[in-house]
């Protein structure tokens, strides 16, 4: 089983380029996430999706946009990159969030750098 | 909102003795805790959880968690410290009343040959 896969895994932007980072899940989860990680600030989550069809904002949405394309695919788009949005970003996925006891697994990252 | 505070930057201990990371949190109604490793470049990694029953919770690799309602702490333990386990270890809460999970800002464990 790969788990979750994150395309691609490192990406340089001038300020205003946009690109999409990619996400893909094989265990059938039904719940999806992104996140950022920035030094001593933990991971902070910017959009979910707790099913497929559905997404819903995080603690930083701002600059981002997100698409469930199917059960397996979750992407997150930023339109017009900022310096402020260089960071490590990691995708999840969980089976059912609502029950409160599913963890979390995660990819691998990709680590994002605007210039 | 829920919350989680893991106090020290760093831990440092030497190989074979004993490792505790700490972890204070903060929700409303019953918290569910779980506690991830990253090793560098990798994505986070689940060790263990609390749900509900025992307060002490056992995991991958040899770890351990007590859960601790009173204090509200949720401390990782193992008993015997190895090279490996060095590692940035992130506590998290999510409180029963929703489906967001709040990280700590993570300990930087350094286990020391």
């Amino acid at each position: 089983n790969a788990g979750v896969t994150q395309t691609p895994k490192f990406q340089v932007l001038k300020t205003g380029q946009s690109m999409t980072l990619q996400c893909a899940q094989d265990m059938n989860h039904n719940s999806m996430y992104w996140y950022r990680q920035d030094p001593g600030m933990g991971l902070r989550l910017i959009y979910y999706s707790a099913s497929e069809g559905t997404t819903d904002k995080g603690e930083v949405p701002n600059g981002y946009n997100v698409s469930r394309l199917n059960k397996r695919e979750f992407s997150l788009r930023l339109e017009s990159a900022a310096p402020s949005q260089t960071s490590v970003y990691f995708c999840a996925s969980s089976e059912q969030p609502e029950l409160g006891n599913s963890p979390l697994h995660f990819g691998n990252g990709t680590r994002l750098t605007v210039t | 909102a829920q919350s989680v505070a893991q106090p020290e930057d760093q831990v440092n201990v030497a190989e074979g003795n004993p490792l505790t990371v700490k972890c204070t949190y903060s929700v409303s109604g019953n918290p569910y805790l779980f506690w991830y490793v990253q090793y560098p470049n990798r994505g986070l990694q689940f060790l263990l959880k609390y749900i509900t029953g025992d307060n002490l919770v056992k995991g991958s690799y040899g770890f351990e968690a007590e859960f601790n309602k009173s204090q509200t702490s949720f401390h990782l333990k193992k008993p015997s410290a190895l090279v490996s386990d060095s590692a940035l270890y992130f506590c998290a809460v999510r409180d029963s009343g929703n489906n967001r999970l709040a990280f700590g800002k993570g300990n930087q464990v350094v286990v020391i040959p």
